[in-house]
């Protein structure tokens, strides 16, 4: 696997379930970001994360839980979600904190009945 | 307050047209001017990325930032089927800690039709 993967590619989940959404990058950067792209809205950024410290939460509800084992691997637990956060989930990655070049994973698109 | 305005379109060009694709922002403070595609069922790529005025070529892709008027553009010169995708524009304040953080526009889906 090369770049940045993200499974599930498709989820569809009930307000009361509990999902995990997992990415990996395979470019031994040191940033991971979390976005969420809604239809007719732009990228939004979720969670930010440096060396698997945490150093950004963009106001994101308790609902969204991230996590950051290592400087490969990015998780987003999502627990008693909303229809509103029907979405594109997407994972990125870049080399150092902050740069303008991010390389981003196909996402996850997920439903929530 | 929307810091970044991009037309979502979607915006339909013959093959072999000159493509022009923009956005204006409000925040004086943007230093770095990207312009991101995205395929349909990808994520967003790096197309190409300006520091501050200016102009940038990279082939039939032309980027131009003017930070008097608050509006950046990419040009694509014969346009080609394969250059149909969801073009978003993308800026920062820095490199580097939250001011590297990326504010995006909704995106522009082109179609180039043969």
């Amino acid at each position: 696997e090369t770049g940045v993967t993200q499974t599930p590619r498709h989820l569809v989940m009930g307000m009361t379930n509990k999902k995990s959404l997992k990415c990996e990058q395979h470019l031994g950067h040191n940033a991971m970001y979390w976005y969420k792209q809604s239809a007719k809205k732009p990228l939004e950024l979720m969670f930010v994360y440096n060396f698997k410290e945490q150093t950004e939460n963009n106001s994101v509800p308790s609902r969204f839980s991230p996590e950051c084992p290592n400087s490969s691997h990015l998780f987003l637990h999502l627990h008693t979600l909303q229809p509103e956060d029907s979405a594109l989930y997407l994972c990125a990655s870049s080399h150092g904190l902050g740069s303008y070049e991010q390389f981003f994973g196909p996402g996850t698109r997920l439903t929530v009945l | 307050q929307k810091e970044v305005e991009q037309d979502p379109g979607p915006l339909s060009v013959p093959e072999g047209a000159i493509v022009s694709l923009n956005c204006t922002y409000s925040n004086s403070a943007f230093q770095y001017f990207m312009w991101y595609r995205q395929y349909s069922r990808k994520g967003p790529e790096l197309l190409m990325y300006t520091y501050s005025s200016g102009n940038k070529e990279d082939g039939r892709f032309t980027a131009q930032v003017d930070k008097s008027s608050k509006y950046i553009s990419l040009f694509i010169r014969d346009s080609q089927p394969s250059d149909s995708a969801t073009y978003l524009c993308a800026m920062s304040e820095g490199y580097g800690g939250s001011q590297g953080n990326l504010i995006f526009g909704k995106g522009t889906k082109l179609s180039v039709k043969p």
